[in-house]
């Protein structure tokens, strides 16, 4: 399987504090994809990190990507309750197929 | 002005009956997908298809069968459903899949098999 598996499988902080959940991955890949999940929604893109790159920023966010380790990591800054949601990782597979991991629920405590 | 819209949001039938979840892009992207997300949140890739090809995930039964009237649908028809079919569907779409891009997701449909 090239499932990515999150770790933790779950989170609670409280606001302000910084979230940390990291992705570990199989096979070797071009890229790896960031997603957020809302209780009862659909999933929403957040940031891709190509295998070239170490790290990536978008406003709080904070992506790093090892390839020797097969592992990405992504931080969220001063975090808000509006964060609490699940986050994935994605890696592509075939050209036209994306393999999630299990995902990590994260929830900010006001 | 939504990106990939699908209907219904909730379905709830009985063992044995057939359904189709409906799917609709206007993002003018080249390639679909159909996933299952089970209760776990654990999200598993059906079927990905643009005009050229379709791929089945392996492991899909062939009780399911994804149906493209054109480019900016993707339906799934569900024949003889199952308990264990009951999850939720999400529909997506990509611009290139070869370069493998972002996908753009559906809010998803909730099948719950009585």
């Amino acid at each position: 399987s090239q499932q990515g598996e999150e770790d933790p499988q779950a989170l609670s902080i409280q606001e302000g504090e910084n979230a940390t959940m990291n992705c570990s991955y199989k096979t070797s890949i071009n890229n790896l994809q960031w997603y957020r999940q809302n209780s009862g929604r659909g999933l929403v893109h957040l940031i891709l990190i190509r295998s070239n790159e170490r790290e990536k920023h978008s406003g709080r966010l904070r992506v790093t990507l090892d390839t020797s380790k097969k592992s990405s990591s992504l931080l969220i800054t001063a975090s808000r309750a509006a964060d609490t949601a699940s986050y994935f990782c994605a890696t592509p597979f075939g050209g036209n197929q994306f393999y999630f991991g299990t995902g990590t629920s994260l929830t900010v405590i006001p | 002005d939504t990106a990939v819209s699908q209907t219904p949001k909730y379905l709830v039938t009985q063992m044995g009956n057939d359904k189709s979840i409906k799917c609709e892009q206007n993002l003018g992207h080249d390639t679909m997908y159909w996933y299952k997300q089970d209760s776990k949140k654990f999200l598993k890739i059906m079927f990905s298809y643009n005009n050229k090809e379709l791929i089945i995930n392996e492991t899909v039964p062939n009780r399911f069968s994804p149906k493209s009237p054109d480019k900016a649908h993707l339906n799934l028809h569900i024949n003889s459903l199952e308990l264990g079919d009951s999850a939720v569907y999400f529909c997506a779409s990509s611009q290139d899949p070869r370069r493998e891009e972002t996908q753009y997701f559906g809010p998803g449909t909730r099948l719950l098999v009585l």
